[in-house]
C-alpha cells in the first residue's frame, strides 16, 4: 500500500494566506525530507527534517516521528510559492526512498 | 548549490528503441540517483549508486539498466524501450554526510516512447 500520503492533494490560496501541508507515512521511516517542484519542473530540497521543527524564511517543517507525520507550514504565502510540494521518507525496513504524490499549491494574486 | 546536469532534455524514440540518458554532477557527491515522475505516482526510484562502479536497485528497476562510470557520471539505459517508459526522468546526487541526505536534482529529461 501507499507508504507516504500527502494532503490535501491541491490547495488554492489568496496571497498572504497561510498554508498547512500534511505528510503521513505508514512504515518506520528515517530521513524525512520536503521538496518543492517549480511549475516548470525544477525540483529543489526544502528541508531534511527527521524529527522536530525546522524553519527557513516563511517555511516551517514539523515532524513527529512516533506519530508518523510531518507538516509544512507556509506563512504569508506569495504567488512565487505556487508549485507542488513533496515529502519523501527513507524506509528503515527497505532502505528505499519513497515519495508522496504531492500537494499542488496555487497562490492567487 | 550543487550542479547536476542531464542530457538530452527531451527524447523521442519508438517501441523497441535503445535510449541512454546521461547525468553529470560536479560536486564530488558520493550518491547518485535516477527517478521517474508520473502523474499520480510522484517520484519513484529506479536505480542509485554510491560510487563509481557501484549500482543499487531501486523500487521500479524493471526495463532499466544503469551504470556509474565515474564519480561524476551516471547513465540510465533503456535497451528495449516501451510506451510504459514514457515519463519525466530526474537524476539527483547527494553527499550523505553525517546522516543528512539533501538531494540535488537535475532539470529532468522528458522521454516519449511511441
Amino acid at each position: 500500500g501507499q507508504q507516504v500520503q500527502q494532503s490535501p492533494a491541491s490547495l488554492v490560496l489568496q496571497e498572504g494566506e497561510n498554508a498547512e501541508l500534511q505528510c503521513n507515512f505508514s512504515s518506520t521511516a528515517t530521513r524525512l525530507q520536503w521538496f518543492y517542484q517549480h511549475p516548470g519542473g525544477r525540483l529543489v530540497s526544502l528541508f531534511y527534517n527527521p524529527s522536530g521543527t525546522k524553519h527557513t524564511g516563511r517555511l516551517t517543517s514539523t515532524t513527529v516521528t512516533n506519530e508518523r507525520r510531518s507538516s509544512l507550514h507556509i506563512s504569508s504565502s506569495q504567488t512565487t510559492d505556487s508549485g507542488t510540494y513533496f515529502c519523501a521518507i527513507r524506509s528503515s525496513n527497505t532502505n528505499k526512498v519513497v515519495f508522496g504524490t504531492g500537494t499542488r499549491l496555487q497562490v492567487l494574486p | 548549490e550543487a550542479a547536476v546536469t542531464q542530457s538530452p532534455r527531451n527524447k523521442v524514440t519508438v517501441t523497441g528503441g535503445n535510449v541512454t540518458l546521461s547525468c553529470r554532477q560536479t560536486n564530488s557527491h558520493n550518491y547518485m540517483y535516477w527517478y521517474r515522475q508520473d502523474t499520480g505516482h510522484g517520484l519513484r526510484l529506479i536505480h542509485y549508486s554510491y560510487g563509481a562502479g557501484n549500482l543499487q536497485i531501486g523500487d521500479v528497476p524493471d526495463g532499466y539498466k544503469a551504470t556509474r562510470t565515474t564519480q561524476e557520471d551516471f547513465f540510465l539505459l533503456l535497451e528495449l524501450a516501451s510506451p510504459s517508459q514514457t515519463s519525466l526522468y530526474f537524476c539527483a546526487s547527494s553527499v550523505r554526510l553525517g546522516g543528512e541526505d539533501t538531494q540535488y536534482f537535475g532539470p529532468g529529461t522528458r522521454l516519449l516512447v511511441l
